[in-house]
């Protein structure tokens, strides 16, 4: 089944410093998401970016797509102890659902 | 709004017990499902509800059961727990309607931890 796969697995950086994460996909897709999953937690929703979208915006993070590479990336810049957690993107794989990655799990060293 | 609330936090089974774990939401939203989430994996879609009465299998629907009598709830029942059922379950509802609207943005509960000896 179409999924969006995270790239790295795992990342640990300086707080302060930018955190960019990977996406890619396997067929078109209508959007695609990213969610954030504190240790313990449910995930929470962080930006949906549609087909038609190359780049969107919400404070601190910048996501963009490519839907001729069938790929996006999710970018933290200037990283916070708090950013410390999973981050998942997922694509809609049909009308009625959708498909998670297997996540990057992002650590900020202070 | 409380938004989704899942019961129990963590369960305790042992092989071949039955159980439900309950879902609600109170923001009448349309769209329910169930994920299971393992451990350093994503999350795999279990069942999912696009309203009242309609369910449909999503990824690994086998060992588990759901139905839709109201918009607010969605419990998920295991018919004979089995050890490789162990994990964390998730119970989302998204803002979407109709047909596309399991790819609009998730609202996840907290999760429940289940265990099966």
């Amino acid at each position: 089944s179409q999924q969006g796969e995270e790239d790295p697995q795992a990342l640990s950086i300086q707080e302060g410093e930018n955190a960019t994460m990977n996406c890619s996909y396997k067929t078109s897709i209508n959007n695609l998401q990213w969610y954030r999953q504190n240790s313990g937690r449910g995930l929470v929703h962080l930006i949906l970016i549609r087909s038609n979208e190359r780049e969107k915006h919400s404070g601190r993070l910048r996501v963009t797509l490519d839907t001729s590479k069938k790929s996006s990336s999710l970018l933290i810049t200037a990283s916070r102890a708090a950013d410390t957690a999973s981050y998942f993107c997922a694509t809609d794989s049909s009308a009625s659902k959708i498909i998670f990655g297997s996540g990057t799990r992002l650590s900020i060293r202070p | 709004n409380a938004g989704v609330t899942q019961t129990p936090k963590f369960q305790v089974l042992k092989t071949g017990q039955s159980m439900t774990l309950q879902c609600a939401q109170d923001m009448n939203h349309e769209y329910m499902s169930w994920y299971r989430q393992d451990p350093g994996m994503g999350l795999r879609l279990i069942h999912y509800s696009v309203g009242a009465g309609i369910t449909d299998q999503g990824e690994v629907p086998n060992g588990y059961n759901v139905s839709r009598s109201t918009t607010e709830d969605f419990p998920l029942r295991l018919l004979s727990a089995a050890p490789s059922q162990t994990s964390v379950y998730f119970c989302a509802s998204s803002t979407g309607t109709g047909f596309s609207s399991g790819t609009d943005t998730q609202y996840f509960g907290p999760g429940t931890r289940l265990t099966v000896l």
